[in-house]
């Protein structure tokens, strides 16, 4: 199916482990991006990617690590997760920069 | 500081009418501004994107205005309906063209 897809959809884990949510989309969009999204603080950008094996830190990059050798592929990953990393976390595309993005249905990640 | 404003309250209004939610910005100057429209538990859908050398734009029952002398974007739903019941986001871009949020405003049409 054509689309955004996040997974896992729900991860429970602990502090200082490392976890890795995955983004797939299937439209060949240039740019890919991460955000997080907490009571209180709205949508906040984590990193984003204007192409494969290009990417940039947003607003809250400490703590976490992307990478994106394939166009379609951006996972995320949270080296040594802490308890201030519990938040539920989007994946969005875009085929350009004055494009609407398109949203993931989200990864609910609680660190315990 | 740099700052996007949404109404935190929730907007209540009778099935009919027309919604209008507000977003008011401070020290950014962005190209354009979108809307997105977000279900409980769901990710935000792109409604609505308007640049700064327009005025309106429509599309179907949802009207957005935007006035860089203001700061201030407007986002309006005709004739609303219980199903318009979500939160409702704006997203501006920034000088280096990432894509910054506001908080959302809740709708809440009543039947």
């Amino acid at each position: 199916d054509a689309g955004i897809t996040q997974s896992p959809r729900y991860k429970i884990t602990e502090t200082g482990r490392q976890v890795t949510l995955m983004c797939h989309q299937t439209w060949s969009h240039s740019y890919m991006f991460w955000y997080r999204q907490d009571l209180g603080h709205g949508l906040r950008l984590i990193y984003y990617s204007a192409a494969a094996d290009i990417t940039d830190k947003g607003e809250v990059p400490d703590g976490y690590v992307v990478s994106r050798s394939k166009t379609e592929n951006f996972p995320l990953t949270l080296e040594s997760a802490t308890r201030s990393q519990t938040s539920v976390y989007f994946c969005a595309s875009s085929e350009s920069r004055g494009s609407g993005y398109t949203f993931g249905s989200g990864t609910r990640l609680t660190v315990v | 500081s740099q700052k996007i404003e949404q109404n935190s309250e929730a907007l209540n209004i009778q099935e009919g009418k027309t919604a209008t939610l507000t977003c008011n910005y401070t020290n950014y100057s962005p190209a354009y501004l979108q809307w997105y429209r977000q279900d409980p538990g769901r990710g935000p859908v792109f409604l609505l994107l308007i640049r700064e050398n327009e005025k309106e734009k429509r599309k179907e029952r949802l009207k957005v205005t935007f006035d860089t002398t203001l700061k201030q974007s407007l986002f309006h739903i005709t004739a609303s309906q219980p199903a318009d019941s979500a939160t409702y986001l704006c997203a501006l871009v920034d000088s280096s063209y990432k894509l910054i949020f506001g908080s959302g405003t809740r709708l809440l049409v009543r039947p």
